[in-house]
């Protein structure tokens, strides 16, 4: 069966700083892998998504992430914090079908001042 | 642009009530997902659908019907609220072909039950 666990209900990091938010997977079958943002007051968008080819794969709004099949990760970066990057973060693998997705229980970003 | 409009933002009802939660999706799409998003729970899936009057199962189903007349419009009916299901409510549907899962979500509808 597939899983997913993101690792920090909570990060908060300074504006400019790197941020990193974590997700690790189980797949019984070769995974399609997604991180989904949602702004405050609203519903979840499409960051990026790995299928198949290129491990690190590049999203919108300068993020970034790369598929490591060894480690079962499939963890989010990006170099610079800005302020507008405040949301919360899920990470996704498709299911048995592409009828079902399974979403981590989600990251929420804070970006300090 | 896809476009997943979900009636209501914001909604207050009272226990015992009958709930209906409104979903329109504007490309075509053949699957439409009601989703329940809970603090430190993620997104649970209630019912999917995917095709017109089809209708499957997801992980929390109970307390809930769905009704998927037109394959523009899927409906998440709550017979009889309680307040265990205050919560928010998300609608999505994926790509023709739903081959990668992606998924294109409306805003939210938030209801309150008291």
């Amino acid at each position: 069966a597939q899983s997913v666990t993101q690792l920090g209900s909570h990060v908060s990091v300074s504006e400019g700083a790197l941020v990193l938010l974590r997700c690790n997977y189980s797949s019984s079958v070769p995974p399609y892998l997604f991180w989904y943002v949602q702004y405050p007051n609203q519903g979840l968008q499409l960051l990026l998504k790995y299928t198949t080819g290129a491990t690190l794969v590049k999203g919108i709004n300068g993020f970034e992430a790369e598929f490591k099949k060894s480690e079962t990760s499939f963890h989010l970066t990006k170099p610079s914090a800005h302020m507008s990057d405040a949301a919360e973060y899920f990470c996704a693998v498709r299911g048995s079908s592409a009828s079902k997705i399974i979403f981590g229980s989600g990251t929420r970003l804070s970006i300090r001042p | 642009d896809v476009k997943v409009t979900q009636s209501s933002r914001y909604l207050v009802k009272r226990t015992g009530e009958k709930v209906f939660l409104e979903c329109v999706q504007d490309m075509d799409h053949e699957n439409m997902f009601w989703y329940r998003q809970d603090p430190g729970l993620g997104l649970r899936l209630i019912y999917f659908s995917y095709d017109v009057k089809m209708k499957e199962k997801g992980d929390i189903p109970e307390g809930y019907s769905v009704s998927r007349e037109k394959k523009e419009r899927f409906s998440l009916i709550l017979e009889s609220a309680s307040t265990n299901q205050t919560s928010m409510y998300l609608c999505a549907s994926s790509l023709p072909g739903g081959n990668t899962g992606e998924l294109f979500f409306g805003e939210g509808s938030r209801l309150t039950v008291l």
